[in-house]
């Protein structure tokens, strides 16, 4: 079975310019997650997917990144533009429903912002 | 909104040694709790979860964890540990929502195993 794939792996570019992730989840998942990591700390919600419908983006900073999935397949997070303190890896992560939080993550996007 | 902590940021242990890592969390109900592990170069995995019934909750890689109501905490336990479960690991909480469930991650624990 495959799991949750992302890309790219690794992502460098100067403040104020902009950068999409890629993920696809497993095969079937209706709900996809994307997290992000900042180095030293747990993974912080950004935007949380039932199907193609938003169902949390709580804590998505919605002047500089936004999501889409569509279809209810695979899904893109984007920054524009982006800060220095978006520096942190982005993991997509899906499960089979909304009941019972994230089950299988992907490797993740390290981003860096110089 | 629900909480979590994790007062152990790194713990040292020998290997073949017991393992205890610690987490407590904020919460009004009845809490969804996991325990998830992040290797070095890895994604997360799931470790085990619990969301009712036996409070003893057993998962893969010989883990345990125990949730204990009247402390608030899910502490994780392995009756002895291998080099190969050095890596950093992560208690979180799910707040059921109307439709879905919220899950938000402790700070983590970061685990080193001497030979």
């Amino acid at each position: 079975e495959a799991g949750v794939a992302q890309s790219p792996r690794y992502k460098i570019i100067e403040k104020r310019q902009s950068v999409a992730f890629w993920c696809n989840p497993i095969s079937g998942h209706a709900t996809l997650y994307w997290y992000q990591q900042i180095l030293g700390q747990g993974p912080k919600l950004l935007i949380q997917f039932q199907n193609n419908g938003v169902v949390d983006d709580s804590q998505l900073p919605k002047d500089r990144f936004s999501a889409e999935r569509l279809k209810g397949v695979d899904s893109t997070l984007k920054i524009q533009p982006a800060k220095l303190e978006d520096s942190a890896v982005y993991l997509c992560a899906s499960s089979l429903d909304g009941s019972g939080g994230p089950a299988f993550f992907g490797q993740g996007t390290r981003l860096t912002v110089v | 909104a629900q909480s979590v902590t994790q007062p152990d940021i790194h713990i040292t242990v020998s290997e073949g040694a017991s393992l205890e890592l610690r987490c407590n969390y904020s919460y009004g109900a009845t809490p969804y709790l996991f325990w998830y592990v992040q290797s070095p170069g890895q994604g997360l995995q799931l470790l085990l979860k619990y969301f009712s019934g036996d409070t003893l909750v057993q998962g893969i890689k010989g883990f345990e964890a125990e949730f204990k109501r009247s402390q608030s905490s899910f502490n994780l336990r392995k009756p002895s540990v291998h080099w190969s479960d050095a890596a950093e690991y992560f208690c979180a909480v799910g707040e059921m929502k109307t439709s879905y469930d919220k899950v938000i991650f402790g700070p983590g624990t970061s685990l080193s195993v001497i030979p």
